[in-house]
């Protein structure tokens, strides 16, 4: 079975660019969520959705941020304008059950560079 | 205060020892706790969920405390693919919280 699936796996930009990380969840599952991970501050919740629809956005860091989930099979993250400091690896993950779900399933990552 | 703190080591131990990590988690209300396994580039993968009467899955016991609420993973006769980091989860019931991580390094 296909497992979390995300894209690009890597990314280098210029600061000011727009970047765009994109996510395919396992399929049957309801709860997406995007996560981002650096030394500093290890691994953060960004936003779930469930049912396609956003639940908790409140891991977003600024309004340079966006997340869409247009339909259960598809979501993207939007970074615009990126900035040096957005520097990371960005996972995606999918459960069933919600975010009180037992396991969540990790894509392998989108590690970003802006220069 | 993090909501979940672990101890980043490193720790560095050779082949065959034993090891042991805690993770200590601020919220009484939760509920469930889980151990995930991160190898150096990859995403994190679930290596066992923890039970309140404690569970082992071979070489690795998890074991829960509520009372001073900590969870800890003991790794006996460690061997060279147990080197990653570890990764410690708390589920709120409406959130799943990760701590920052352990580094385990197993050495020859």
């Amino acid at each position: 079975d296909a497992g979390v699936i995300q894209s690009p796996r890597h990314e280098v930009t210029e600061m000011g660019q727009e970047v765009t990380l994109r996510c395919k969840p396992i399929s049957g599952h309801n709860s997406l969520f995007w996560y981002r991970q650096t030394m500093m501050r290890g691994l953060e919740l960004l936003i779930y959705f469930n049912n396609n629809v956003p639940i908790d956005d409140s891991g977003m860091p600024e309004d340079r941020f966006s997340a869409k989930m247009p339909n259960a099979s598809f979501s993207t993250l939007k970074i615009q304008p990126s900035e040096p400091r957005d520097s990371a690896v960005y996972f995606c993950a999918s459960s069933f059950g919600g975010r009180a779900a037992d396991t969540q399933y990790f894509g392998p990552g989108t590690r970003l560079t802006v220069l | 205060r993090k909501e979940v703190e672990q101890d980043p080591g490193p720790f560095n131990v050779p082949e065959g020892a034993t090891v042991a990590f805690n993770c200590t988690y601020s919220n009484s209300a939760s509920q469930s706790f889980f151990w995930y396994r991160q190898d150096c580039r990859k995403e994190p993968k679930l290596l066992m969920s923890v039970y309140s009467s404690g569970n082992e899955d071979g070489r690795f016991t998890a074991q829960l405390n509520r009372a001073s609420q900590y969870i800890s993973l003991l790794i006996r006769d460690s061997k060279l693919s147990d080197s990653a980091t570890y990764l410690c989860a708390v589920n709120r019931g409406d959130d799943m919280r990760f701590g920052a991580g352990t580094r385990l390094t197993v050495k020859p």
